[in-house]
């Protein structure tokens, strides 16, 4: 089964508004990561959180990381038409060194 | 700096023939890992390279995948008798492992495979 999973799947959105992201994962992990991926190509890093550590912020991103219900979050303020992307997951288990990713969501941002 | 790089940016092939795949992974990254994306799809594990370590190959789909990696360098994955199936974009990323796994990965571009 799938150890990361987006949700929503697409998320659309008003320039402004905020956009929330959630991941579901299935094991302990050493950390999560997001991502950001356009037009099907390369991914780009967006924050890393620790297991130890609860939120995490970086300019207009907030993550939060919640290990009791094996879940994060992913807040983008004030958004804009450039944040249109697909957003996805990875997680590092505990037991391993493999970043596995889950399947995104596809987020638009009308202007 | 210079990212990681990948070789060809496309590549269309006939069922049935071998293609080779290249990546250049960012000067000094210890780490580097092979991913495979569908359309539509999330991004699907295939092989992972960790300084001279044996490679995590856990997630090559058949034997006709392969990939090498010498030292810290160069990798390039290997598609022998290539399948409709086998079309798709074909990620590598490297990353400068800290021994923590708390590294972030910088992905190159893709390969954008077609079998015809």
């Amino acid at each position: 089964s799938q150890q990361g999973e987006e949700d929503p799947q697409a998320l659309s959105i008003q320039e402004g508004e905020n956009a929330t992201m959630n991941c579901s994962y299935k094991t302990s992990i050493n950390n999560l990561q997001w991502y950001r991926q356009n037009s099907g190509r390369g991914l780009v890093h967006l924050i890393l959180i620790r297991s130890n550590e609860r939120e995490k912020h970086s300019g207009r991103l907030r993550v939060t990381l919640d290990t009791s219900k094996k879940s994060s979050s992913l807040l983008i303020t004030a958004s804009r038409a450039a944040d249109t992307a697909s957003y996805c997951c990875a997680t590092v288990k505990t037991s391993g060194s493999r970043l596995t990713f889950g399947e995104g969501t596809q987020l638009t941002v009308n202007p | 700096g210079a990212g990681v790089s990948q070789s060809p940016s496309n590549k269309v092939t006939e069922k049935g023939k071998d293609v080779e795949l290249r990546c250049d992974p960012i000067s000094g990254h210890t780490a580097l890992y092979w991913y495979r994306q569908r359309l539509g799809q999330g991004l699907e594990f295939l092989i992972y390279f960790q300084g001279n370590s044996a490679p995590d190959k856990s997630g090559l789909p058949s034997d006709r995948f392969s990939a090498e990696r010498t030292g810290e360098s160069v990798s390039t994955l290997t598609i022998q008798r290539t399948q409709q199936e086998d079309s798709a974009v074909y990620l590598c990323a490297s990353s400068l492992l800290t021994g923590s796994y708390n590294s972030p990965l910088h992905f190159g571009n893709g390969t954008r495979l077609t079998v015809t």
